[in-house]
């Protein structure tokens, strides 16, 4: 099984600073075909139901706004939240699926300082 | 509006089985593969299963491989889980979500649409 590792397990950031959050993965996730991460992030509110972010590493879903960023390739991931808001407290976790079982990392919960 | 509730949640004794149902709406429900993902109390997003578009290809999480099996009615839209032998470890919301694209098997996307989920607690 692919082991996704997060870092760090808990963050706190002023508003409109930035956070980072890495996730590292025992294997590649990068498909030689298609030269594409099999790598999501979610973001995760208490009582609400995760919601995607980003997959492929780094293409945004619709409607994510542009202060949320995804990079990295093989088995190193970042995403880079600019402009932190108070609505960005949360859980977040990156997913690999590359290959079954699909892991989650640990989870990074982000906060306000 | 792309939608899916998940039902069939409840209060079971260890040992028991329980079948989850996912309904669909406001997309073609037979072009996405569909998954299952659980959130236990104070833990991390556990994935738990995947079934391709068509039923005919399907994943499990080894906590759940020979006691949790996926099926999907395309005519109905819905997906569903039966729970055997269930644990008091399988406690959780359980989550369905739809993948994000539609190459066969529409397995390998991230999951875009989910539910709002709903509760399982295994308990004597």
């Amino acid at each position: 099984d692919i082991v996704m590792t997060q870092s760090p397990d808990s963050l706190a950031v002023s508003l409109g600073e930035r956070a980072t959050i890495n996730c590292k993965s025992s294997q590649s996730v990068l498909y030689s075909s298609n030269n594409k991460n099999y790598l999501a992030w979610y973001q995760h509110k208490p009582g609400q139901p995760p919601k995607l972010l980003i997959f492929w590493a780094s293409t945004r879903e619709s409607g994510v706004p542009d202060r949320f960023s995804g990079s990295g390739s093989g088995t190193d991931f970042n995403l880079t939240i600019s402009g932190l808001q108070a609505g960005d407290v949360a859980v977040y976790y990156c997913q690999q699926y590359y290959t079954s079982p699909f892991t989650f990392g640990q989870g990074t919960r982000l906060e306000i300082k | 509006q792309v939608h899916l509730v998940e039902s069939g949640g409840d209060v079971v004794q260890p040992g028991r089985s329980l079948r989850l149902s996912c309904a669909a709406s406001g997309f073609t429900f037979r072009d996405y593969g569909m998954h299952w993902v659980r959130q236990a109390p104070g833990k991390g997003l556990e994935w738990v299963a995947v079934i391709s578009y068509d039923g005919s290809t399907k994943y499990y999480a080894d906590s759940v491989k020979g006691r949790f099996s996926l099926s999907r009615d395309n005519s109905k839209n819905t997906l569903f889980v039966q729970m055997n032998s269930l644990r008091e470890e399988d406690t959780a919301i359980y989550y369905c979500a739809k993948g994000n694209g539609e190459s066969n098997p529409g397995i390998y996307y991230a999951m875009d649409v989910w539910g709002p989920g709903t509760t399982v607690i295994v308990s004597s």
